[in-house]
């Protein structure tokens, strides 16, 4: 049921875009990115509820295909404070309302 | 606004020692409360949630309970702790479909 991340890490140049991608092999209701930085507490980054859906925060957007039970994150010209591991948590469609299943995590490493 | 306290910051016990976590969350009501663990360099596992006070569900079987005696309040304890309980631990609620996390309490257990 955990969700897969891939990639596993990367490494970016400020200003360089990556794409984070989340895929689940169970029916999803939602799915919630955060961003964790080293001895910190997981920063949560937004939700996505619908199929299809898209949001954006900043530079930082994603989507959701509720048909491949798949999101991906997209962060676009990348700065230092990008710097972390994201972490994708889903919530199956029909589960427990709230609990989240979270993938292995995708650690970025954003270099001057 | 609201916030969510855990304590303590961080922790050192020794093996089949007890464990008391505390969690509290202000400015709202009636929220999910949730028990995560990270283990170094892994993802995040869901413990317990609860939906109101006196209401707890496990999802992991494992030497570790929760309580919620009150709406805002969640407990993490252990009657003896074992070494692989040593991790991060993350209090997060609910009350719009998001969760915030607390900011944790690291427990080494030696």
């Amino acid at each position: 049921q955990q969700p897969v991340q891939s990639p596993q890490a990367v490494i970016l140049r400020e200003g360089e875009d990556a794409v984070i991608n989340c895929s689940s092999s169970k029916a999803l209701y939602s799915v919630h990115w955060y961003r964790q930085k080293h001895g910190e507490a997981p920063v949560f980054l937004m939700i996505l509820l619908k199929g299809g859906e898209q949001k954006g925060h900043e530079k930082i957007s994603a989507s959701f295909n509720e048909k491949k039970q798949q999101s991906s994150l997209y962060l676009t010209a990348s700065q230092l404070s990008y710097s972390g591991t994201y972490f994708c948590g889903t919530e199956l469609a029909g589960g427990s309302q709230g609990n989240l299943i979270f993938g292995k995590g995708t650690k970025l490493s954003v270099k001057p | 606004s609201q916030t969510i306290h855990q304590w303590p910051a961080t922790l050192v016990q020794p093996v089949g020692s007890p464990l008391s976590l505390e969690c509290t969350v202000e400015g709202t009501s009636n929220p999910n409360l949730y028990w995560y663990r990270q283990a170094a360099g892994r993802g995040l596992q869901l413990l317990f949630y609860s939906v109101g006070i006196g209401q707890i569900s496990s999802e992991v079987p494992q030497n570790l309970s929760a309580s919620r005696p009150q709406d805002r309040q969640f407990i993490l304890s252990s009657k003896k702790l074992l070494l692989s309980d040593s991790g991060f631990y993350l209090c997060a609620w609910s009350g719009f479909g998001e969760q915030y996390f607390g900011p944790g309490t690291r427990l080494t257990v030696t």
